[in-house]
This record gives structure tokens, sequence and C-alpha cells, in this order.
């Protein structure tokens, strides 16, 4: 079984400073990462995944991801945060092996951009 | 459809009743997933189907919670003489991968709010 821990719950931060969400596993097997946004009064949405390859992963609207094994941790990290960023950020991981894509999420933390 | 469709986006209902909730997913998806998701947690996992198939139900929570998929489309969730604890936000979900395929993205609707009072 996977479990995955967000430990901030919300982060407050001014527009165009830089922000860190943190995220940490833990599974016996690969797997895979995730981080999912929740924008007020939407579904939840893809924003960047880890599957294989490069540990390092990008999304179109400036954030990162860096998948570190030995810590077990996916934190995600923008260098200068935007009023739109204010969200709930999820993290999630799956076990691809056990024969589907069902994931477990984190608590998720709140991102609130204060202007 | 384009997207994940659910119905009702909000339900309240007096404890006792019987609840269904509705998932009209991305029409060229396999795998449809239903998930709860209390105030202040993260989405919780309850069943999938691939097709009309249900492989993996461990995740509801009793037995009168209850999911189908006819067709291999559109799903509903049941849930069954409602009480208190069962308010939640339930969301579905839905990919393209069939058991190991796929990239792993899941694509989920808006939800439906229920509010068991």
């Amino acid at each position: 079984a996977q479990s995955v821990t967000q430990l901030d719950s919300q982060v407050p931060v001014f527009e165009e400073a830089p922000v860190e969400l943190r995220c940490n596993y833990s599974s016996s097997v690969s797997v895979y990462l995730f981080w999912y946004v929740q924008y007020p009064n939407q579904g939840l949405q893809l924003l960047l995944k880890y599957l294989s390859g490069s540990t390092l992963v990008e999304s179109i609207n400036g954030f990162e991801a860096e998948f570190n094994k030995s810590q077990t941790s996916f934190h995600l990290r923008k260098p200068s945060v935007h009023i739109s960023d204010t969200a709930e950020y999820f993290c999630a991981v799956s076990a691809p092996g056990a024969g589907s894509y069902q994931l477990t999420f984190g608590k998720g933390t709140k991102l609130s951009v204060i202007p | 459809g384009a997207g994940v469709s659910q119905s009702p986006r909000y339900k309240v209902t007096k404890r006792g009743q019987d609840v269904t909730l509705r998932c009209d997913p991305i029409s060229s998806h396999a795998t449809l997933y239903w998930y709860q998701q209390a105030l202040g947690q993260g989405p919780e996992f309850l069943t999938y189907f691939n097709y009309e198939a249900q492989p993996d139900k461990s995740g509801l929570p009793s037995d009168r919670f209850s999911a189908e998929r006819p067709e291999g489309s559109i799903s509903t969730l049941t849930i069954q003489r409602t009480e208190q604890r069962d308010s939640a936000m339930y969301r579905c979900a839905s990919s393209s991968g069939s058991g190991r395929g796929g990239t792993g993205e899941l694509f989920f609707g808006e939800g439906s709010r229920l509010t068991v009072l």
C-alpha cells in the first residue's frame, strides 16, 4: 500500500515570491507521482507527473517538481507565484504494477497568494 | 463527451434515504474511478471499472455503497440508507489506461457534493 503526506495544510505567500509545497510518500514498490490542482469551483486537474526518466518535471505554467527517491519526496516549486495560482494542490501516487492507476492522494495544501 | 460530467452537482437528503450519483466519462476512456473526499481531506479511492468490469471495490466503506457501469460507459454510485458520515464530495474520474496501459493521468469531473441531514 502507498501513502502520501503533505505536511502543510495552508501556505500563504506574497505575489512574485517563491513557493515550495512539500510532498513525501511511502511505498514498497515503484511508483508514479502526480500533482493535481483544484481551482475554486472546479474539478481536480493534472498539473504535472513523474513516470520515469528525468527526475525534474515541469508544468506549462511555471511549476516544477523533482522526484527524489532517496528522500521519497516530490516537492512542488515555483520561483515566482501569481494571484491566479491560488488553489488547492494535491500530491498523489500510484503503483501501476498493481494493475490499475488507482491514485492515493495526500490531504492537500491550500496555496493563498497575497497581492 | 468532451469532459467528465457528474450529476447532480449538489444533493441534500435526509438520513435514511437512498441516493444515486451519476458519472458520464470521456467517451473514449475505458477506465472509470469513484473517489470520496471528506471536508479537509484528500480524495479517497472507492472503486474502479475497466469497461463494465469492476476489478476492485475494496474502498467502498460499507455494503450500503454500490456502483455500476452496465454498458461500460455511464456509471452510477448508489448509497443506501444514507448516514450523516456519508456527507462528502464524490468525485468521478476517467482515464484512457486500461490496467497497466496509459499514462496514469486521471480526468476528473467537478464532483457531486452530498449533504446528509
